[in-house]
């Protein structure tokens, strides 16, 4: 059974770096064709879809954000970590990661973390 | 502005059929790739309903279908029921960013 689990931080200030821990159980970031994707969603809005990393270590980025997004993975572990650089109270929301695997789809989700930006 | 467009809202009376539309482009579902759809009841995480544009995973009743032509795709709900009450996405990627994920904007389905 595959599971993730968000943490971090519930409230950064503006200009500040907001670091996120997926960590998961399950399965292995270290197979063939498994992924770690993290999402966000602004309260009453869309999923936005932020960034990737695969098993191979490639990742894939919002091109909106790239600039502020890091994502990196530790095997043993079994955790993958986001961070995002020069938060603003616009990047308020809930943060979820979720599992890629073999049906391409994002296909098991952790429950989400709550992030609020404020002074 | 999304780069997947799906209507705001669509609604049924229970035992209906609606159907969901995400439009793309050809940089994204018309480059084919492939098309997901996500059922987000309210204050839950999303839950992926089809994967592969047509696809269900195990669980998930045949009461939902999913299609792919062209630059579009479309999720179908047959006898709608009150639990199907909730916002649904489409997913998938775009060669013009990198290849990286897209959504839709979402879906309210509302069943009256």
């Amino acid at each position: 059974q595959i599971t993730l689990k968000e943490s971090g931080p519930t409230l950064v200030k503006p200009t500040q770096t907001l670091t996120l821990t997926c960590t998961f159980s399950g399965f292995s970031l270290s197979t063939h064709n498994m992924g770690v994707a993290w999402i966000r969603q602004p309260p009453g809005k869309a999923l936005e879809y932020l960034a990737i990393i695969y098993w191979d270590d490639d990742k894939l980025f919002s091109p909106s954000l790239k600039s502020r997004l890091t994502i990196t993975k530790d095997t043993s572990k079994n955790q993958v970590v986001l961070t995002m650089t020069n938060m603003d109270p616009v990047d308020t929301g809930t943060y979820y990661c979720a599992h890629r695997g073999v049906t391409y789809g994002l296909d098991v989700w952790g429950q989400g973390t709550t992030v609020t930006v404020s002074s | 502005q999304s780069v997947l467009t799906q209507p705001p809202s669509v609604s049924g009376a229970p035992g209906q059929r609606v159907t969901i539309s995400c439009t793309g482009s050809s940089s994204n579902i018309g480059a084919g790739f492939d098309v997901h759809w996500y059922q987000q009841l309210p204050g839950r995480a999303p839950k992926l309903l089809i994967y592969g544009n047509t696809n269900r995973p195990s669980g998930v009743p045949d009461r939902f279908s999913g299609s792919k032509s062209g630059t579009s795709a479309s999720l179908a709900i047959t006898g709608l029921q009150a639990e199907d009450e909730a916002d649904y996405y489409c997913q998938s990627h775009d060669s013009s960013l990198d290849g990286s994920g897209v959504f839709g904007g979402g879906t309210k389905v509302t069943v009256l």
